[in-house]
């Protein structure tokens, strides 16, 4: 069975510093791999897959996540937070079948 | 462009009301996705359609029918609800590869 694990439910960066949220899947199989961003009181907004190719894969508003097959890990980065950054992020597997299945999500929140 | 649109934003009903909540793409994706979502927690998958047929119901109670009237819309019907049942209710559509949702802003749904 697929599962998500993202560490830390809360993490808080300075406006300018390295925004760094972390998720680990479990697959059988090669999995496609999703980060969405939720901003308060909208629906999920894409920000970057992985599919198959590249490892390193670029998103929207300067977000880039790499998979990482031997770790399990699809972590999230961003070299300099911006206010508008804040949000509910949600890190996801799908392997197919119509079904996404979502880690518990990581409130970033950011200090000026 | 990737654009799914629901309506209404905000719904408040009691639980005696019939209500219909409304989800409409125009990508061509061919599989359409119900999730709700409480506060702080992931999106849970409710239904899929695929090719307009129902492919998965999440066991949800019957309260809940969903609708797939042509490929670019679905409804989702609502019917003697309870209070536990408010939260974000959202709609997703994906191509025909599947593997990449993309979500609608939801309707916020309140039952008194």
């Amino acid at each position: 069975a697929q599962s998500v694990t993202q560490l830390g439910s809360h993490v808080s960066v300075s406006e300018g510093a390295l925004v760094l949220l972390r998720c680990n899947y479990s697959s059988s199989v090669p999995p496609y791999l999703f980060w969405y961003v939720q901003y308060p009181n909208q629906g999920l907004q894409l920000l970057l897959k992985y599919t198959t190719g590249a490892t390193l894969v670029k998103g929207i508003n300067g977000f880039e996540a790499e998979f990482k097959k031997s770790e399990t890990s699809f972590h999230l980065t961003k070299p300099s937070a911006h206010m508008s950054d804040a949000a509910e992020y949600f890190c996801a597997v799908s392997t197919g079948g119509g079904k996404l299945i979502f880690g518990q999500g990581t409130e970033l929140s950011v200090k000026p | 462009d990737t654009e799914v649109t629901q309506t209404p934003k905000h719904l408040v009903m009691g639980m005696t009301n019939k209500k219909s909540l409304k989800c409409e793409q125009h990508m061509g994706h061919r599989a359409m996705y119900w999730y709700k979502q409480k506060a702080k927690k992931p999106p849970e998958l409710m239904f899929v359609y695929s090719y307009e047929k129902l492919s998965i119901n999440e066991s949800v109670p019957s309260r809940f029918s969903p609708e797939c009237p042509n490929s670019s819309l679905l409804n989702l019907h609502l019917h003697a609800l309870q209070p536990e049942d408010s939260a974000l209710y959202l709609c997703a559509s994906s191509p025909p590869s599947g593997e990449t949702q993309y979500f609608g802003p939801g309707t916020r749904l309140l039952v008194l």
